[in-house]
């Protein structure tokens, strides 16, 4: 079966503090695709990141950056010197096989001034 | 820019009325998909399509029907709306890629009470 932990439910921090976003998935296939999506308050999910399994390197966008780890089944995610503007739920998601894409409960991130 | 429209961004039914949700997505994508978001629960599939007429359940189908005549559109039917269907509802559009996995772009949601 496949599924995908985000084990933080609500983080708080002070702005331009970091903070790192964890993402545990399961899988049995060889070749899968992993996904960040930021929901703002505005309630509309917004594309981040796609990742194949193939593909280990990490990626840096900005304040923004992704480790992924096959070893440990881990893509995390972390923002550097966070702002309000960061506030919002965080969602992982994996699919492989079908179109079946798995999404984690999601982690809701407060930034406070 | 892409863009997935819902129908509602608000709607209260009774229990027992035959409900439509519509979401229509303007850019030629293949894929389109039906989730329903619950606080703890995340988003959980209800029904996909990849193609016209075509449709498969998700992991949460129970009560629900979908309808895909044109590429465009995707809707979601509660063919007898009961109180647990009180959610978000999420739809959202992929371009197809082979065997990858594009991502998904999503509507605004539809916040959806059952009385």
């Amino acid at each position: 079966a496949q599924k995908v932990t985000q084990a933080q439910t609500e983080i708080s921090v002070v702005e331009k503090e970091d903070v790192t976003l964890d993402c545990v998935y399961e899988t049995r296939d060889t070749t899968y695709y992993l996904f960040w999506y930021k929901q703002p308050p505005s309630g509309e999910l917004v594309f981040l990141i796609r990742r194949n399994s193939f593909d280990e390197q990490n990626e840096i966008s900005g304040r923004y950056s992704w480790n992924f780890q096959k070893s440990t089944s881990s893509f995390n995610f972390t923002i550097t010197a966070s702002q309000v503007v960061d506030s919002a739920v965080y969602f992982c998601a994996l699919v492989s096989g079908t179109y079946k894409y798995i999404f984690g409960t999601g982690t809701r991130l407060k930034v406070l001034a | 820019d892409v863009k997935v429209t819902q129908s509602s961004r608000y709607l209260v039914k009774r229990t027992g009325e035959k409900v439509f949700l519509e979401c229509v997505q303007d850019m030629d994508h293949e894929n389109m998909f039906w989730y329903r978001q619950d606080p703890g629960l995340g988003l959980r599939l209800i029904y996909f399509s990849y193609d016209v007429k075509m449709k498969e359940k998700g992991d949460i189908p129970e009560g629900y029907s979908v309808s895909r005549e044109k590429k465009e559109r995707f809707s979601l039917i509660l063919e007898s709306a009961s109180t647990n269907q009180t959610s978000m509802y999420l739809c959202a559009s992929s371009l197809f890629a082979g065997l990858a996995y594009n991502e998904q772009f999503f509507g605004p949601g539809t916040r959806l009470t059952v009385l």
